[in-house]
């Protein structure tokens, strides 16, 4: 499967607890994005990776959001002390050209 | 981000019928994308379109980049079951990459 590839496909956690996901991107794709969907909603954008760089994080990634992608490759986001209001599809995309995202399944975070 | 605005917001169809659904945005877009998302799943490309007035097919959807530069349009022809989901546009607004996507179109089928 040369898609993007994100894991676990669900998480449920207690409140305070925390959280971390991986996606794998298509191998040859240099850019990876994260974005949250929350129900009836579009995705919205969290945080831009080009290579090893993070070059952008939205007002929406808090301070206990963290993403990393060390190599250039696969990239995780860690989220900390989860709140219920962080509960959403989180998901991964990447992308060789700026406008053609290619999305990961997500992962779905539930915060009791 | 910016605001893309999707109509309708969701729509029931018969099998065999065709489906029309729109986006449009306060900004000028370069390039337009058509999404599908079925659930518990991540948004699928369906269509993308670069210039204005450009009208690119898929099968049975056709998608449109509106003239102005602020709308687009996507058709389904002769839906079937399967084209149950919800149909995002998205773009990346003038000098900028991010993508803004709109709320969707929910689209149900009945046999």
């Amino acid at each position: 499967d040369t898609g993007v590839s994100q894991n676990p496909r669900h998480k449920i956690t207690k409140r305070g607890q925390n959280v971390t996901f991986r996606c794998d991107p298509i191998s040859e794709h240099n850019r990876l994005y994260w974005y949250r969907q929350t129900l009836g909603q579009g995705p919205e954008f969290l945080t831009y990776f080009q290579n090893e760089a993070q070059l952008e994080k939205s007002r929406l990634l808090s301070d206990r959001f963290s993403a990393e992608r060390p190599k250039g490759s696969f990239s995780t986001l860690e989220i900390q002390r989860t709140e219920q209001g962080d509960s959403a599809m989180y998901l991964c995309a990447s992308s060789l050209n700026r406008e053609k995202l290619f999305f990961g399944s997500g992962t779905q975070l539930s915060v009791l | 981000g910016q605001q893309l605005n999707q109509s309708p917001q969701s729509m029931f169809i018969q099998e065999g019928e065709d489906v029309s659904m729109n986006c449009t945005s306060s900004s000028i877009f370069n390039t337009w994308l058509w999404y599908k998302q079925d659930p518990g799943e991540g948004p699928v490309l369906l269509i993308a379109l670069y210039k204005a007035g450009e009208l690119t097919s898929n099968g049975r959807l056709t998608a449109q980049f509106g003239i102005t530069r602020k709308d687009s349009f996507l058709n389904i022809s002769a839906s079937i079951p399967s084209d149950v989901g919800i149909y995002f546009c998205a773009g990346p607004p003038t000098n900028d990459y991010k993508l803004s996507f709109g709320a969707g179109t929910t689209v149900t089928v009945r046999a």
